[in-house]
C-alpha cells in the first residue's frame, strides 16, 4: 500500500506569493492532519479535515487555510507569504477520527525568500 | 491545556549505550502518548505508542512506559546502534476524537561506532 504522499517536496516563494501544498493520504484513509515544522517552534499542528469538513485548527492566521476533496486527497494554502512560513510542512493521514496512528509523509519544504 | 517537555539534545552515544530519553506531559484526561522518530530528510514515523496508564509501548527495542503517577513517558533502548541515530520525537494525543497531535522539542540521538 502506498504511503503518504506530499507534492512538492521543495518549494522556494518570495514574500507575498501564495503557495498551495498537496497531500495524498494513504487509500482508505479519511483524515488527514497538517503540521508546520520549524527549528525555532518544533511541531504544530496547523488544521485536521475529515469528510471534507475542517474539524480542528490550531493556533494560526487565517492565512492559513486547506480543503479536502471527496477522494480524501488534501490542498493547504498560504497566503501573503512570509518569512516565518519557512517551515517544512507535513501531512498525515489516519484511518478515522480519534486516537489512532497517523502517517505521515515526507514533507513539503517551503523557503520563503 | 496540553503540552509535552521533552530532553534537549544533542544526545551522543557510543554504539551498544543504553539510551533514555526523558519526556513528561500535561495534559487533562487521559492522554494517548506516543514516540515518533525522524530520520534525515524523511517524514515521522511512529516508534511505539501506549493508551492508557501502565501500557509498555515497544518496537525495535525500544520501550517506554505510561506512568500517570509522575505524567512521564521515558523513551530506552538498552543497546543503541548507529541506524537510531535521528530525532525522536515524544508527542501525546489528547481523548477529544480530534487527530491533533501536541509534540515536544525533539530530541537529536547520534550513535558513534
Amino acid at each position: 500500500k502506498a504511503g503518504v504522499t506530499q507534492t512538492p517536496r521543495y518549494l522556494i516563494k518570495t514574500r507575498g506569493q501564495q503557495v498551495t501544498l498537496s497531500c495524498s493520504p494513504i487509500s482508505g484513509h479519511r483524515s488527514v492532519s497538517w503540521y508546520q515544522q520549524t527549528p525555532g517552534q518544533g511541531l504544530q499542528f496547523l488544521f485536521e479535515y475529515f469528510s471534507e469538513t475542517q474539524r480542528n485548527k490550531g493556533n494560526f492566521p487565517g492565512r492559513f487555510s486547506g480543503r479536502q476533496f471527496s477522494n480524501s486527497r488534501s490542498e493547504m494554502n498560504v497566503s501573503t507569504l512570509e518569512l516565518g512560513d519557512s517551515a517544512l510542512y507535513l501531512c498525515a493521514s489516519t484511518l478515522h477520527r480519534g486516537n489512532d496512528e497517523q502517517f505521515f509523509g515526507p514533507g513539503t519544504r517551503l523557503t520563503v525568500l | 491545556g496540553n503540552s509535552v517537555t521533552q530532553m534537549e539534545g544533542p544526545v551522543t552515544l557510543s554504539e551498544e549505550a543504553f539510551l533514555t530519553i526523558n519526556c513528561t506531559y500535561t495534559a487533562t484526561g487521559y492522554p494517548s502518548l506516543f514516540w515518533y522518530v525522524q530520520y534525515p530528510g524523511e517524514g515521522l514515523q511512529l516508534l511505539l505508542k501506549a493508551t492508557k496508564a501502565d501500557d509498555k509501548g515497544s518496537n525495535k527495542g525500544f520501550e517506554a512506559t505510561y506512568r500517570k503517577e509522575t505524567t512521564s513517558f521515558h523513551l530506552e533502548k538498552g543497546s543503541v546502534q548507529v541506524s537510531d541515530s535521528a530525532v525522536y520525537f515524544c508527542a501525546l494525543s489528547d481523548q477529544t476524537g480530534a487527530n491533533n497531535l501536541f509534540f515536544g522539542t525533539g530530541t537529536r540521538l547520534t550513535v558513534i561506532p
